[in-house]
């Protein structure tokens, strides 16, 4: 049971590059989430998909897209990568059952940096 | 607005030490989670301690428990036993129930001195 997984770990894109973070759950989560680190800052929701077929935006969504491949993965693009990207991203995901639906169990992280 | 606040940038403990870390938050919602991560140099966040709003009972996990004051809006978390494996970050997070939305803090680094 390895929970949630991204890859790749470390990346490094010039501007103007597009790439495309993975993640994937194995807990049978319904809800998968997006969210960006920066410096002296919390993390912030970049997207969630509440269940397979669903994506909505959170709270910095500009300049980027996600996929919700089915119920099992969850990923992220950056189509146009810029400087103001450079970041830590990490993947969640949560259940549905009451009393779970809250917690939310993360990835390892995925480093980026871009030039 | 949703807000946390995690006024102790950093603070630090000696090993075998008792700490506490303060989060206040801010809501007009009654019914919601308090949470509290750990995030070590590996980066990994790692859930420590989790609260509902409805229960009254502090939460506690082995060494970890907080101090839940609804009326107050703070969810303090205590470390007893301090050992050098908590260094790490520590982020206070809320969620209303029934929403998807996380609002972490900006987090309080802990150093356990030896």
């Amino acid at each position: 049971n390895a929970g949630v997984t991204q890859t790749p770990k470390f990346q490094v894109l010039k501007t103007g590059q597009s790439m495309t973070l993975q993640c994937a759950q194995d807990m049978n989560h319904n809800s998968m989430y997006w969210y960006r680190q920066d410096p002296g800052m919390g993390l912030r929701l970049i997207y969630y998909s509440a269940s397979e077929g669903t994506t909505d935006k959170g709270e910095v969504p500009n300049g980027y897209n996600v996929s919700r491949l089915n119920k099992r993965e969850f990923s992220l693009r950056l189509e146009s990568a810029a400087p103001s990207q450079t970041s830590v991203y990490f993947c969640a995901s949560s259940g549905t059952r009451t009393g779970t639906m809250e917690t939310q169990y993360f990835g390892p992280g995925t480093r980026l940096l871009v030039l | 607005a949703q807000t946390v606040t995690q006024s102790q940038p950093e603070m630090s403990v000696q090993e075998a030490e008792t700490v506490t870390l303060s989060c206040t938050y801010d809501t007009s919602e009654s019914n919601y989670y308090l949470f509290w991560y750990k995030q070590p140099p590996s980066r990994q966040m790692i859930l420590v301690i989790r609260q509902e709003a409805y229960k009254q009972q502090n939460a506690t996990e082995n060494r970890f428990s907080v101090n839940f004051q609804k009326a107050a809006k703070s969810f303090s978390l205590k470390i007893s036993d301090s050992q050098l494996g908590d260094t790490a970050m520590y982020f206070c997070a809320f969620i209303s129930s029934g929403t998807y939305k996380y609002i972490f803090g900006t987090g309080t680094r802990l150093k356990v001195l030896a």
